[in-house]
């Protein structure tokens, strides 16, 4: 079994709808959790970066962490095309330094 | 934002060329940078982790005389492909965790689209 799991999709949605992504996880030793954008053929892109239950907001972006349940949310509100890209979940152990434990992706798609 | 660059981005060479990769946080010092491999459509698979001033860490089945790592200083850490063939064409990435700040998180590169003929 993966310690964390992404549907890896593809999810694809009609521009200004509400998009929700979501990670489980196996490790109750998680305790930072990161989500990244990736576009085609360049390097993640930090979008939250969350390492207490409960929600965080940025813009258009809510990241959603419930460690009881070990799930982790992303949310777009108001989605865009330039929203398009692989959607990638990550999570560590600990604060300096540690490796970090991907999900496997989804591939999002704003149809417009 | 933090901002880590990452050169080339595209390498094409012939088999048995060695091609290094560089990797640099621009605006702040990481003590710790992690090369990443990618294939197309899957995650990222860490490599090795590069401590700087001394060896790196290597994930099990990275062999670590074919992929050499430095990190010389506090913002540059390379990955050299040595004898290069067809079978390490693939899509490399780098990160850096900026060393202030216990929470830091990791910032990557563009990546480096390496291409072995």
């Amino acid at each position: 079994q993966k310690e964390v799991e992404q549907d890896p999709g593809p999810l694809s949605v009609p521009e200004g709808a509400i998009v929700s992504l979501n990670c489980t996880y196996s490790n109750s030793a998680f305790q930072y959790f990161m989500w990244y954008r990736q576009y085609s053929r360049k390097g993640p892109e930090l979008l939250m970066y969350t390492y207490s239950s409960g929600n965080k907001e940025d813009g258009r972006f809510t990241a959603q962490v419930d460690k009881s349940s070990k799930y982790i949310s992303l949310f777009i509100r108001d989605s865009q095309p330039s929203d398009s890209a692989t959607y990638l979940c990550a999570m560590n152990r600990e604060t300096s330094g540690s490796r970090l434990t991907f999900g496997e992706g989804t591939q999002l798609t704003v149809n417009p | 934002g933090a901002v880590v660059s990452q050169h080339p981005s595209r390498v094409i060479c012939k088999s048995g060329t060695s091609v290094k990769i560089e990797c640099r946080s621009l605006d702040f010092q990481a003590t710790t940078m992690f090369w990443y491999r990618q294939f197309p459509k899957q995650s990222l698979m860490l490599m090795a982790t590069s401590n700087e001033g001394s060896k790196a860490t290597y994930e099990q089945g990275v062999e670590k005389d074919k992929f050499l790592i430095n990190h010389a200083s506090l913002t540059l850490s390379t990955l050299t492909v040595t004898s290069a063939h067809p079978e390490d064409s693939s899509f490399y990435i780098c990160s850096a965790r900026d060393r202030r700040g216990q929470l830091a998180p990791q910032h990557f590169g563009d990546g480096t689209r390496l291409s072995i003929l």
